[in-house]
């Protein structure tokens, strides 16, 4: 079946416009996270629904930062006045159940801020 | 609160040599998942394993096994005989069943397999 898909697979965008990434979760699951990785580093968690809870915002590193989840499927990240500290791949990932069950992740989205 | 740590930042070896890749984590919580991704040139994070930390069996997988070891607080990565496919990022990360956390990852190890 279909893995994650994200997109666009990159973003080039000047600094103080809006973004939008998307995610498209493997079917049937109900988890879904939002990480971002910057050159060279680990991955940081930002955020993560889990089927029809309030998501937990609490890696979210400003409230330049949101998220959506519609329908239980797609899910939306938002950076609006982006800055070139945002710049990164921000990676897309989900399981069929809880925070404990296996993540599969998307191929990511580029972002540029220049 | 949870962490892992991979200590070795960069690994470069010669094609069919063995490699180890240590990972080693903190967690309050008994119950606990421990996984590794394998993250190649391409970018895509693959996923390798998953063990919960009941099970202290080692596993093998063709040239991948892993050693947990709960005394040590951690979950070593071996490839045996290793080949030029396998140089990628691996990252080790921890998910605590309780509170539906997310995983924690550590900062990878950067693998270099030389022809």
């Amino acid at each position: 079946g279909a893995g994650v898909s994200q997109s666009p697979s990159n973003k080039v965008t000047e600094k103080g416009k809006d973004v939008e990434l998307r995610c498209d979760p493997i079917s049937g699951h109900t988890a879904l996270y939002w990480y971002r990785q910057s050159l060279g580093q680990g991955l940081e968690f930002l955020i993560y629904f889990q089927g029809n809870s309030a998501p937990d915002k609490s890696g979210l590193p400003s409230d330049r930062f949101s998220a959506e989840r519609t329908g239980g499927s797609v899910s939306t990240l938002t950076i609006q006045r982006t800055q070139q500290e945002d710049s990164a791949v921000y990676l897309c990932a989900s399981s069929l159940l809880a925070g404990y069950d296996t993540q599969y992740f998307g191929p990511g989205t580029r972002l540029t801020v220049l | 609160a949870q962490k892992v740590t991979q200590a070795q930042t960069e690994i470069s070896v010669v094609e069919k040599e063995d490699v180890t890749l240590d990972c080693v984590y903190e967690t309050r919580d008994t119950t606990y998942y421990l996984f590794w991704y394998k993250q190649p040139p391409s970018g895509e994070l693959v996923f390798l394993i998953r063990r919960n930390s009941f099970d202290e069996q080692n596993e093998i997988s063709g040239r991948y096994s892993w050693n947990f070891q709960k005394s040590t607080s951690s979950f070593n990565f071996t490839i045996t005989a290793s080949q030029v496919v396998d140089s990628a990022v691996y990252f080790c990360a921890l998910s605590e069943a309780s509170g539906n956390t997310p995983l924690v990852f550590g900062k990878g190890t950067r693998l270099s397999v030389i022809a």
